[in-house]
C-alpha cells in the first residue's frame, strides 16, 4: 500500500531564516504531488503541484518554491522566511488519473517568529 | 473560478444521532469530482467519502452518505449514528477537469459529538 510521509512534524523558524520541507511517497511511481498551506481557522490553498521529477507549478506567487529531484520526492524552500509563511503545510500525492483521490501527508506546523 | 462554500461553521450533535453538513459549489464544468475530508485534532487529511458528478447514485461509505443535487449544485453529507471519533474539522472539495487536478476547498464546518 501507498504511504506519505512529511518531516519535519513541527518547525520554529526565526523571520528571515531558510526553510526546507520534504514530502516522500512510497508504494506507488510517478504520482502527482501537491504542497498546500493551511492558514488558522481556514481551508487549504494550493501551492505547488507536480507531474514530474522536475516539473513545478506554482498557484500563488509567494516567497516559497518547490522542487522535485526523485519521483517520489517533494521539497518545499524558501530563502528566507516571513512572517505570513507561518501556517500548516500539507503534501498530497495521487496517482495521476482523472479519477483519483488525492491522498495527505500528516503536515507539518511552521512557526515563524 | 470554483468556489466552494461552507456556510455551518460549527455544527453540535449528540452521539448516536444523525447530522448533516452542508456544502454549495459553484462551476460551469460539467464532469468533476467532489469530495468531503475530515481533519480530526491530528490534523491529518482524511478521505471521508467522493462522489462523481457524471453518477447520479448517492455515494455511500459505512455511516457517511451524501446527497448530491447536480443543478442546485449542492453535495451535503450525513453522518449516520455519530461517534465520539466523528469529532473533527470536516472540508467539502472540489476537482474539475483542469490539468492541475487540484482541490479547491471549502472553508470547513467543524463538528463535535457530544456524549
Amino acid at each position: 500500500s501507498q504511504t506519505i510521509h512529511q518531516w519535519p512534524a513541527t518547525l520554529v523558524q526565526p523571520v528571515g531564516s531558510p526553510l526546507s520541507l520534504e514530502c516522500t511517497v512510497e508504494g506507488t511511481s510517478n504520482p502527482n504531488l501537491y504542497w498546500y498551506r493551511q492558514a488558522a481557522g481556514r481551508g487549504l490553498q494550493l501551492l505547488f503541484y507536480s507531474v514530474g521529477i522536475g516539473q513545478i507549478s506554482s498557484e500563488v506567487p509567494q516567497n516559497l518554491s518547490a522542487s522535485r529531484p526523485q519521483d517520489r520526492q517533494f521539497i518545499l524552500s524558501s530563502k528566507k522566511l516571513l512572517l505570513s509563511d507561518s501556517g500548516f503545510y500539507l503534501c498530497a500525492w495521487m496517482a495521476g488519473g482523472p479519477g483519483d483521490t488525492q491522498y495527505f501527508g500528516p503536515g507539518t506546523r511552521l512557526t515563524v517568529l | 473560478a470554483q468556489t466552494v462554500t461552507q456556510s455551518q461553521p460549527e455544527m453540535s450533535v449528540q452521539e448516536a444521532e444523525t447530522v448533516t453538513l452542508s456544502c454549495t459549489y459553484d462551476t460551469s464544468e460539467s464532469n468533476y469530482y467532489l469530495f468531503w475530508y475530515k481533519q480530526p485534532p491530528s490534523r491529518q487529511m482524511i478521505l471521508v467519502i467522493r462522489q462523481e458528478a457524471y453518477k447520479q447514485q448517492n455515494a455511500t461509505e459505512n455511516r457517511f452518505s451524501v446527497n448530491f443535487q447536480k443543478a442546485a449544485k449542492s453535495f451535503s453529507l450525513k453522518i449516520s449514528d455519530s461517534q465520539l471519533g466523528d469529532t473533527a474539522m470536516y472540508f467539502c472539495a472540489f476537482r474539475g477537469g483542469g490539468a492541475t487536478n487540484k482541490l479547491i476547498f471549502g472553508t470547513g464546518t467543524l463538528l463535535a459529538v457530544q456524549p
